[in-house]
This record gives C-alpha cells, structure tokens and sequence, in this order.
C-alpha cells in the first residue's frame, strides 16, 4: 500500500525558513517522480513544485522561484522541501504527491496518491 | 504559464442529476489534463488522467472529454458522496497550474 506522511509544518516568522519532509512507503521510491502542492486556508490548489525519480530533474511554479528547493533522498524514499524567504502568502497545507512515472514529460505528471498534508503558517 | 478556468465555480444539483463540468486552457494542452476531487479536510483524489482515462477505482458515472483547450468532467447521475469540489489540472507544461475549482453542493 502507498503511504505519503507529511512532516515539518508549523508556525515560522516571515523572512524565515522551514524544511518539509515526505516519507514514502508501499512503492520503489526511487522510480518515481514525486510533487509538491499547497492549498492555502479556504482556497484553491496550487503546483508547487516536481522532480524526477533520480532527482536529476526539478520544476518549480513561478510564485516559488529561487526560495524553495525540492530534493529527494531515495536511499531514505524520503523527499523534502526547503523553504527558505517565506512570506504570509506561503501559508498553507503542503502536501507530497506521487506520479505514475519516473519523469514529468507528456502528461505524465499527474499525482495519484497523496499525502494527508502538512500545515505551514507564516506569521509574526 | 497556461491558465485554467472552470466553470461555474459553484453548481447546486440533486441527487441523480447529470452535471458537467468545464475547464479552459489559454492555449492548447493536447490531451494533458487531469480531474481530482477534494472533500473537506482531505487529500485531493485523482478521478481522470490523459483528459478521458478513468482512474482504477473510480466509478464509471464519471468520465471526461475533450482536447485542445476545452475539457469537460461529467458525472451521469450524481451519488451524495460525489458532493465536493472539483479541480482540473493541466500537465502540458511547467508548471502544472490547477483550475480555481468547482465546488458542487446538494440543491
């Protein structure tokens, strides 16, 4: 069985820095392209960020730019998401997602298995 | 970056209603759509992939349309647990923008 466990939320002040982590069990880990996204409270959902199975390949949304990094451990079939400048708009649920393939090319960078989310809330 | 509008944003049906859903790309993503479904406080769910492909385990009253630009998620007769919000995402190009949703609520 697939299992995707969030962790690293909390409350961080505006300016500062955090590092989420995913654990990932019931799957080659490393075979697989895994994916970022955040739902900030009471609104849509927003593509965060991707990498590829050999974590060789990255892909950020716009909004994130030069201050999040995504990287993946897969001696660990752990991935993370260092998240360095966050500003109030950062606030969110963060979760890890999972693609059906190694890279992100053709569509095939649809998530179908999630993690349960991670809270991050940027405040003074 | 390719934009998504669905629509509507909100949708009143009943139960045993068809409803369909539209979402609209600023320019052409072939076949590269995606269709999840988010209840409150819970993880999406994928539904469809590749614009019309059903996901393992989801009910057949689902499906999806279209190609280009235009895209649709229909569902043939609406279940009370369908009763959530619906989300497109297009996977043409990075990033992967999500639509803004459309929640469906029970008229």
């Amino acid at each position: 069985e697939v299992q995707l466990l969030e962790s690293g939320g909390g409350l961080v002040q505006p300016g500062g820095s955090l590092r989420l982590s995913c654990a990932a069990s019931g799957f080659t880990f490393s075979s697989y392209a895994m994916s970022w996204v955040r739902q900030a409270p009471g609104k849509g959902l927003e593509w965060v960020s991707a990498i590829s199975g050999s974590g060789g390949s990255t892909y950020y949304a716009d909004s994130v730019k030069g201050r999040f990094t995504i990287s993946r451990d897969n001696s660990k079939n752990t991935l993370y998401l260092q998240m360095n400048s966050l500003r109030a708009e950062d606030t969110a649920v963060y979760y890890c997602a999972k693609a059906p393939e190694t890279y992100c090319s053709g569509g095939s960078c649809y998530l179908h298995y999630w993690g349960q989310g991670t809270l991050v809330t940027v405040s003074s | 970056d390719i934009q998504l509008t669905q629509s509507p944003s909100f949708l009143s049906a009943s139960v045993g209603d068809r409803v369909t859903i539209t979402c609209r790309a600023s320019q052409g993503i072939s076949s590269y759509l995606a269709w999840y479904q988010q209840k409150p406080g819970k993880a999406p769910k994928l539904l469809i992939y590749a614009a019309s492909t059903l996901q393992s385990g989801v009910p057949s009253r689902f499906s999806g349309s279209g190609s280009g630009t235009e895209f649709t998620l229909t569902i043939s007769s609406l279940q009370p647990e369908d009763f959530a919000t619906y989300y497109c995402q297009q996977l043409n190009s990075y990033s992967y923008t999500f639509g803004q949703g459309t929640k469906l609520e029970i008229k």
